[in-house]
């Protein structure tokens, strides 16, 4: 049950494109295909951005994207704006447990 | 609305307990497997325990195993954590989670109850 490996930080300008990065091993992120990614803005409850590696629960904007290969997996946010400041958490999904990231602040410059 | 409302959270010494309780409304509450995920303060998110909906099937992170209990009361569409033999580490903000039924997701998260551990 060791936490999957994010980047503590990233930044990107309103309008570009920025990837989170989430590496597990073969026992839980490349094991199922299931990661889901989080939006967590402090003090408030965290909100499911991704599950299924790729797959968008209805109301998330078209604007976040995930992906997979092997180990990694990817959150892809593009055209930035501001209210997507926060920290971002990847979770896999390893048959009896779940395993979160270590969480990647995201900062819009 | 579907909503998570976690309740029972304060200031115990270490060694102390404490319970958390989680009351669901606006879905079929024995339908789904419920969590707990806790925040320690300046730290990232912690899986803490899952319990299905007919609570057969119980985990516990390694962290918790042996002084926490989960258990669900489907009658009053509520959930609950027993924390026992609490340690300063186990200070945090615990979120009652639902994970979904057609997306392997923690879909729904309450607010957050908070624990500290201090003496």
């Amino acid at each position: 049950q060791s936490a999957l490996t994010q980047p503590r930080s990233v930044s990107g300008s309103p309008g570009q494109s920025v990837t989170i990065s989430c590496t597990g091993t073969s026992n839980d992120v490349g094991g199922y295909n299931y990661v889901s990614w989080y939006q967590h803005h402090p003090g408030k409850a965290p909100q499911v951005m991704i599950y299924d590696v790729s797959k968008r629960p209805s109301g998330v904007p078209g604007r976040f994207s995930g992906s997979q290969s092997g180990n990694t997996a990817s959150l892809t946010i593009s055209g930035l704006q501001a209210e997507d400041e926060a920290d971002y958490y990847c979770c896999a999904y390893s048959g009896s447990f779940k395993v979160f990231g270590g969480g990647t602040k995201l900062t819009v410059l | 609305e579907v909503q998570l409302v976690e309740s029972g959270g304060g200031l115990v010494k270490p060694g102390g307990s404490l319970r958390l309780s989680c009351a669901a409304s606006g879905f079929t509450f024995s339908s789904y497997s419920m969590n707990w995920v806790r925040q320690a303060p300046g730290k990232g998110l912690e899986w803490v325990s899952s319990i299905s909906g007919s609570s057969i099937y119980i985990y516990y992170a390694d962290s918790v195993k042996g002084r926490f209990t989960i258990s669900r009361d489907n009658a009053r569409n509520s959930l609950y954590l027993q924390m026992n033999s609490l340690r300063a580490e186990d200070s945090a903000v615990y979120y009652c989670a639902r994970w979904g039924s057609s997306m392997y997701s923690f879909d729904i998260w309450g607010q957050g109850a908070m624990v500290t551990v201090s003496s």
